[in-house]
C-alpha cells in the first residue's frame, strides 16, 4: 500500500531559526515522484519541488533545501533562517507511475513567530 | 497567465440541492483531477481524467459525477448535496501523472 506520513502535526519556531519538516513515504513501485506543496493561510496550493525516485541528489533553492533518502524512504524539507512569511501548512505527496492517484500526507502546520 | 481556473470560489448549498463546480485550464494538459480537502487533512482524489472522453474514480467518488468533453474543461457535479460534502475542492491539471501538478485556487463549499 502507498502511504505518506508527516508525523509533525504542528511546529512553532522563532523567526530566523532553521526548521526541518519530515516526510516518510511507503511504496512498492520503483518509479515514483515526490512533491512538496505549501498552503498559506489564503488557501491556495503552491508547488515547491518535484523529485523522481532515480534522483537522490539533495536540492537547495534559496533558503529551502530537500534531503531525499531512499534508504529510509524519507524526503525531508528544511527552511533555513525562517521568516514569518514561511508560516503555512506544508504537504508532502507521492505519485506513482502505476496509478494516477497522488497520495498526500496530512500536512505540517508551520508557525513562525516574530 | 490563467493556469487552472475554478468557479465559484464560495458556495452555500442546502441539503439535497445539486450544483456544478467548474474547472478550466489553458495549458493543454491531458490529465485533470478533482480533490477535496477536509480540515486537518491532506487532499483526497475524487475523480480524474487522462484525456477528453476518459474519466475514472479516485479514492472518494461517491456523490460526485464528472465528464470531460474537451481538453480544457473538467466540471464536477454534486448530485444531491449532503453536509458530509462540506469541504474545500481543488481542481488540478498536469501534462501526465508524475509531472508537476498545477492547482486551482480552491472552491469553499458549505452544505447546510
Amino acid at each position: 500500500a502507498q502511504k505518506v506520513t508527516q508525523a509533525q502535526t504542528e511546529i512553532s519556531v522563532v523567526e530566523k531559526e532553521d526548521v526541518t519538516l519530515d516526510c516518510v513515504y511507503e511504496t512498492r513501485d520503483t518509479t515514483y515522484y515526490l512533491f512538496w506543496y505549501k498552503q498559506p493561510p489564503s488557501g491556495e496550493l503552491v508547488f515547491l519541488i518535484r523529485r523522481n525516485s532515480f534522483d537522490e541528489q539533495n536540492e537547495i533553492s534559496g533558503r529551502y533545501s530537500w534531503n531525499f533518502q531512499k534508504s529510509t524512504s524519507s524526503f525531508n524539507f528544511t527552511i533555513t533562517a525562517s521568516q514569518v512569511v514561511d508560516s503555512a501548512v506544508y504537504f508532502c505527496a507521492l505519485d506513482m507511475d502505476s496509478n494516477y492517484q497522488l497520495i498526500w500526507g496530512a500536512g505540517t502546520k508551520l508557525i513562525i513567530k516574530p | 497567465n490563467a493556469g487552472v481556473t475554478q468557479t465559484p470560489k464560495f458556495q452555500v448549498l442546502k441539503t439535497g440541492q445539486s450544483m456544478t463546480l467548474q474547472c478550466a485550464q489553458d495549458m493543454n494538459h491531458e490529465y485533470m483531477s478533482w480533490y477535496r480537502q477536509d480540515p486537518g487533512m491532506g487532499l483526497r482524489l475524487i475523480h480524474y481524467s487522462v484525456g477528453a472522453g476518459i474519466t475514472d474514480q479516485g479514492e472518494v467518488p461517491n456523490g460526485y459525477n464528472v465528464s470531460r468533453s474537451t481538453t480544457e474543461d473538467f466540471p464536477l457535479r454534486l448530485l444531491s448535496a449532503a453536509p458530509s460534502q462540506t469541504s474545500v475542492y481543488f481542481c488540478a491539471s498536469s501534462t501526465t501523472p508524475g509531472n508537476t501538478i498545477y492547482f486551482g485556487e480552491g472552491s469553499w463549499l458549505t452544505v447546510v
